[in-house]
C-alpha cells in the first residue's frame, strides 16, 4: 500500500502571508499518462472535507487562485500564497494512483 | 447540485452491526461513478472504507475488508453501509461520498457526515 506523510502538522502563518504544506508518498503517483494522482483537500472545523486540487495542480471551480499545487512523482506541495481568514483548516493529501487510496494525516493552518 | 445525505443509528453497541444509508439528490446514482464511505474518528485523520458502482461491482479496504459489505438500490438512489462486530475503535464520524473516475479515485462530492459511537 502507499503512504502518504504529510509536513507539518500544523503551522500558524499570519495574515497575509504564504503558507506552505508538504506531501510525500512511499511510492510515485506518476502515471503512464503523465499524469500525478495526487488530490488535496481543505477541512474547516465541523465541515466535510471539499476537494481543492486535483491531479496535483488542477484547482477545482470556484477555488481561490491563492491555492495552488505543485510536484511530481513523490513530492508535492500546496501553497496559500496569501492567507486569509477563512483558511483556516486542516488539509489533507491523498493519492489515487493505487487501492487503497490514502489520505495524509492532515496539516492544521492557524493565523498567528 | 449534487446532495449525499446520509442517515442512520447515532449509538451502536459493541460487537453488533453498524448500519448506514446515503442518499443521493439532484443528480443520477447511475452515471458510472463509484458511491463509497470513509470514516473519521474523532480529532483524527481520514480513513478510506470501500465504495460500490451502479452494477454492483465493490472495493473494500483490506484492513476492513472481512466486516464491510457495501450495497446499492439505485431505484431508491440509496447506497449503503454494514459494518460487523464493531469496536469502541470504529466510533467515527461516517462520509458518503462519491469517487471521480473509478474505485480509488479523489473525492469530489462528500455528505456532511454521521456520527456514530460505540458504545453499550
Amino acid at each position: 500500500d502507499i503512504v502518504v506523510t504529510q509536513s507539518p502538522e500544523s503551522l500558524a502563518v499570519s495574515l497575509g502571508e504564504r503558507a506552505t504544506i508538504n506531501c510525500k508518498s512511499s511510492h510515485s503517483v506518476l502515471y503512464s499518462d503523465n499524469k500525478n494522482y495526487l488530490a488535496w483537500y481543505q477541512q474547516r472545523p465541523g465541515q466535510p472535507p471539499k476537494l481543492l486540487i486535483s491531479w496535483a495542480s488542477t484547482r477545482e471551480s470556484g477555488v481561490p487562485d491563492r491555492f495552488s499545487g505543485s510536484g511530481s512523482g513523490t513530492d508535492f506541495t500546496l501553497t496559500i500564497s496569501s492567507l486569509q481568514a477563512e483558511d483556516v483548516a486542516v488539509y489533507y493529501c491523498q493519492q489515487y494512483f493505487s487501492s487503497p487510496p490514502a489520505f495524509g494525516q492532515g496539516t492544521k493552518v492557524e493565523i498567528k | 447540485q449534487l446532495l449525499l445525505q446520509g442517515s442512520g443509528p447515532g449509538l451502536v453497541k459493541p460487537s453488533e452491526t453498524l448500519s448506514l444509508t446515503c442518499t443521493v439528490s439532484g443528480g443520477s446514482i447511475t452515471t458510472g461513478y463509484f458511491w463509497g464511505w470513509i470514516r473519521q474518528p474523532p480529532g483524527k485523520g481520514l480513513e478510506w472504507i470501500g465504495n460500490i458502482h451502479q452494477i454492483g461491482d465493490t472495493s473494500y479496504n483490506p484492513s476492513l475488508k472481512s466486516r464491510v459489505t457495501i450495497s446499492v438500490d439505485t431505484s431508491k438512489k440509496q447506497f449503503s453501509l454494514r459494518l460487523s462486530s464493531v469496536t469502541a475503535a470504529d466510533t467515527a464520524v461516517y462520509y458518503c461520498v462519491r469517487h471521480w473516475g473509478y474505485h480509488y479515485g479523489f473525492i469530489d462530492y462528500w455528505g456532511q457526515g454521521t456520527l456514530v459511537t460505540v458504545s453499550s
